[in-house]
């Protein structure tokens, strides 16, 4: 099983719509968490952090649920420049930091 | 300020030749990360360094690979013998520190071709 697993899409949305992405983790000893976009050939930059409480940063929405071992990022009011790959990302100690990237899932807003 | 640099952004090479990618972390970032990213696939971790720390080198896919970083900069990554599974962007990312929400911050990336 992958450390960090991501339906990869696409998911082909309207704008204007709500699209929400999953998540999930399999080391329970995670302990910071994160969601980046990429978009198409180009690097990853840190969409937002994703918090125990969960937290949102305008039309983005992130939750953490640690029982059930996964982090969710809702967007709201999608609009055509949201089009790109988000990839979760999940960090823990132990000796040496471990960072695992997810492999991504990919959205497309559709005028 | 200025970000992440990479060089070379693209690099063509003949199969079995050697290969150097650089990257230039953001000043004053102590943890810098590699990575490969083949088409259409998630990012691979290779290797981290920390400060002065011995770098975490679990990521390195064999020994064909290996990277240098001199003090809390400039970093190289090396492939010899370059195979055609090789073929694929390596970023490069540094972060201010080692603690666990950090963000990195990537560079553009080197698009490495194998022929």
């Amino acid at each position: 099983r992958k450390e960090v697993e991501q339906d990869p899409g696409p998911f082909n949305v309207p704008e204007g719509a709500t699209v929400a992405f999953n998540c999930t983790y399999s080391n329970s000893a995670s302990q910071s968490f994160f969601w980046y976009r990429q978009d198409c050939r180009k690097e990853p930059k840190l969409l937002m952090s994703v918090y125990s409480s969960g937290n949102e940063d305008g039309r983005f929405t992130a939750q953490l649920n640690r029982a059930s071992q996964y982090i969710s990022l809702l967007i709201r009011d999608s609009k055509l420049s949201d089009s790109a790959t988000y990839l979760c990302v999940v960090r823990r100690s132990g000796g040496y930091q471990k960072v695992t990237f997810g492999t991504g899932t990919k959205l497309q807003v559709i005028p | 300020g200025a970000g992440v640099s990479q060089s070379p952004s693209n690099k063509v090479t003949e199969k079995g030749k050697d290969v150097e990618l650089r990257c230039d972390p953001i000043s004053g970032h102590t943890a810098l990360y590699w990575y490969r990213q083949r088409l259409g696939q998630g990012l691979e971790f290779l290797i981290y360094f920390q400060g002065n720390s011995a770098p975490d080198k679990s990521g390195l896919p064999s020994d064909r690979f290996s990277a240098e970083r001199t003090g809390e900069s400039v970093s190289t990554l090396t492939i010899q013998r370059t195979q055609q599974e090789d073929s694929a962007v390596y970023l490069c990312a540094s972060s201010v520190g080692a603690s666990l929400q950090e963000t990195q911050y990537f560079g553009p990336g080197t698009r490495l071709l194998v022929l």
